[in-house]
């Protein structure tokens, strides 16, 4: 397969605990998008790399959320000290600068449950 | 203000039938403009990009105003499978904005 891939597909915590995503995004492509997504809202954009820098982080992303991708292919996020209303689908999207449009190509997702 | 504005909907239709969503954006600078659908807890997939001058793809028409910044979206001939939530995309700078989506049940 080779689309963009996330693990894990479903996280389950306890309040006050760390977890960490990881997101493949398709081998060429040299921009990577994180997103979050609650029910009935769109995706709300938490921030973007162009190959290994990350170049725009969104006003959500608070300090406890923290985002790499060293070598410019899969990428992690990671929220500290996790809490209730972290509770979402994180989205991990890829695209190709100066492809068609600026198409972005999404990852099945990861479902965090904060209990 | 939101950066793009979609009606929630939920849109019920009966199969054959033609509906249109529409999409409002804030910022005169965007530059890109998409069409997603996304199935119920999955994740969204590119319908379609908007281009200035309108476009097609099958039953699918979108069409963009930049006067008005307002883009819509025409669906000819539902089928059952057009059951999904339609997300807008705008992309403004490095930012992608998405509406929160129009729900569409095609009814048989």
């Amino acid at each position: 397969d080779t689309g963009v891939s996330q693990d894990p597909r479903h996280k389950i915590t306890k309040r006050g605990q760390n977890v960490t995503f990881r997101c493949d995004p398709i081998s060429e492509h040299n921009r990577l998008y994180w997103y979050r997504q609650t029910l009935g809202q769109g995706p709300e954009f938490l921030t973007y790399f162009q190959n290994e820098a990350q170049l725009e982080k969104s006003r959500l992303l608070s300090d406890r959320f923290s985002a790499e991708r060293p070598k410019g292919s899969f990428s992690t996020l990671e929220i500290q000290r996790t809490e209730q209303g972290d509770s979402a689908m994180y989205l991990c999207a890829s695209s190709l600068a100066g492809g068609p449009s600026n198409e972005q190509f999404f990852g099945p997702g990861t479902r965090l449950t904060v209990l | 203000r939101k950066e793009v504005e979609q009606d929630p909907g939920p849109f019920n239709v009966p199969e054959g039938a033609t509906v249109a969503f529409n999409c409002t954006y804030s910022n005169s600078a965007s530059q890109s403009f998409f069409w997603y659908r996304q199935d119920c807890r999955k994740e969204p997939k590119l319908l379609m990009s908007v281009y200035s001058s309108g476009n097609e793809d099958g039953r699918f028409t979108a069409q963009l105003n930049r006067a008005s910044q307002y883009i819509s979206l025409l669906i000819r001939d539902s089928k059952l499978s057009d059951s999904a939530t339609y997300l807008c995309v705008v992309n403004t700078g490095n930012q992608f904005y998405f509406g929160t989506g129009t729900s569409l049940t095609v009814i048989p």
